[in-house]
């Protein structure tokens, strides 16, 4: 079965840019997502198809692909942005989420 | 706005039974492919099923292959999910999903799923 990993946590300083990644076997063959979860809510697509913003996501918040890593990343961090984040990605006709990266602002 | 509200959760012994339904409102349900996705209590996410448009394919995981059943009443707007079998590491909340263009864009808020005795 496909695995994606992604580090456990990531810390940032509020107006820095923070990176997650997301690796997986020749993932930039396939479309990556995005999601944030922050405590007690549903889960919250920020990016589709790799780099793509659903409407509502701020513009800090951008994607990239290519080779076995998928990159989120949230330029000029917010405290409102701490939360945890999921890579997504299909395997043929099924879905797999990677293990999550909790973010912390401080 | 895209509505997904989900139900039938609730508290059941090992190897019982459960039924969960998600409702859909504010678009073309019939249109869409829509999933189910768990967390367990402090995990991440575990994708559960999915199924179609039509209701003519749906997939699982080998995790909950055999036990459960998605299923779709479009005439309804209803995603349903049949819980056979159920083991305690089922225990989660379980959500819905609408997809869109490779990505699960609206969830529903979950309904509860406690597997214990």
């Amino acid at each position: 079965s496909y695995i994606l990993t992604q580090p456990p946590s990531v810390s940032v300083s509020p107006g820095q840019a923070a990176s997650i990644t997301c690796s997986g076997d020749k993932l930039g063959d396939r479309y990556a997502c995005w999601y944030q979860q922050k405590p007690g809510q549903s889960p919250v697509l920020v990016i589709y198809q790799d780099t793509k913003r659903p409407s509502g996501i701020p513009e800090r918040f951008s994607g990239s692909n290519s080779g076995n890593t998928a990159t989120l990343t949230i330029s000029g961090t917010q405290a409102m942005d701490e939360a945890d984040y999921y890579c997504q990605a299909w395997d043929s006709t099924t879905v797999v989420f990677g293990g999550g990266t909790k973010l912390t602002v401080l | 706005q895209v509505q997904l509200v989900e139900s039938g959760g609730g508290v059941v012994q090992p190897g019982g039974s459960l039924r969960l339904s998600c409702a859909a409102s504010r678009f073309t349900f019939s249109n869409y492919a829509m999933h189910w996705v768990r967390q367990a209590p402090g995990k991440g996410l575990e994708w559960v099923s999915s199924i179609r448009y039509d209701g003519n394919n749906k997939y699982y995981p080998e995790s909950v292959q055999g036990r459960f059943t998605i299923s779709r009443d479009n005439s309804k707007n209803t995603l349903y999910l049949q819980m056979n079998s159920l083991r305690p590491e089922d225990t989660a909340m379980y959500y819905c999903a609408k997809e869109t263009g490779f990505g699960l864009f609206d969830w529903g808020q979950g309904t509860l799923v406690t597997v214990s005795s």
